[in-house]
């Protein structure tokens, strides 16, 4: 069964310092590995997705993250964070076959908090 | 703005009713995804519509039911309330409803069951 674990309830950085939200993951197959965000009162946003090839997958609003096949991660990263970056960050896993279906399934979530 | 509306944003109702919740896709998407968040859960997959078809059941209680109508906007119905199913209802939508298809969620439905 697929699954996907975010160890951390919740991350402190602070502005201007670089912030890692981590996402392990657990399919039989190889991954489509999603990030979302979800900001208080809104839906989830797509940050960013990997498909196959480059592991360094580089999405919206300067995050990246790092796929790591031997140690099925996929860890969100940011070089410089923003106050404007606290949210609740998901990480999310759809198998990839044929008869796969459609839906995600996602990590708990991570809060992410960024001080002045 | 994801393309993906929701209707209402807001359902307050008691428990033993029925509510329907109402999803419009982006445009040129076929699929339809919805998803219950509420504090215990986290984010669990209910079901999936394409091109007006159920492709895929999740956690979804024999209570729930939803469809997908030939011009793709999909309804959510919830009856014989109960408190716990006081959530934040999320539909979702993509182009192909599989693979590397990106979902784009709506702003979610929040439902309070009293």
């Amino acid at each position: 069964a697929q699954s996907v674990a975010q160890p951390e309830d919740q991350v402190n950085v602070a502005e201007g310092n670089p912030l890692t939200v981590k996402c392990t993951y657990s399919v039989s197959g190889n991954p489509y590995l999603f990030w979302y965000v979800q900001y208080p009162n809104r839906g989830l946003q797509f940050l960013l997705k990997y498909i196959t090839g480059d592991n360094l997958v580089k999405g919206s609003y300067g995050f990246e993250a790092e796929f790591n096949k031997s140690q099925t991660s996929f860890h969100l990263k940011k070089p410089s964070a923003l106050v404007s970056d606290s949210a609740l960050y998901f990480c999310a896993v759809r198998e990839n076959y044929g008869g796969s279906q459609g839906n995600l399934i996602f990590g708990k979530g991570t809060k992410l908090s960024v001080k002045p | 703005d994801s393309g993906v509306t929701q209707t209402p944003k807001h359902l307050i109702t008691a428990t033993g009713q029925r509510v329907t919740l109402r999803c419009s896709p982006r445009s040129g998407d076929l699929s339809v995804y919805w998803y219950q968040q509420s504090l215990d859960q986290g984010l669990q997959f209910l079901i999936q519509y394409y091109n007006g078809e159920e492709r895929a059941k999740g956690n979804i209680l024999e209570r729930f039911s939803a469809q997908q109508f030939p011009d793709l906007h999909s309804e959510l119905n919830l009856s014989s309330l109960e408190l716990g199913d006081s959530a934040l209802y999320f539909c979702a939508s993509s182009v192909v409803g599989r693979g590397a298809d990106t979902q784009y969620f709506g702003p979610g439905t929040r439902l309070t069951v009293l």
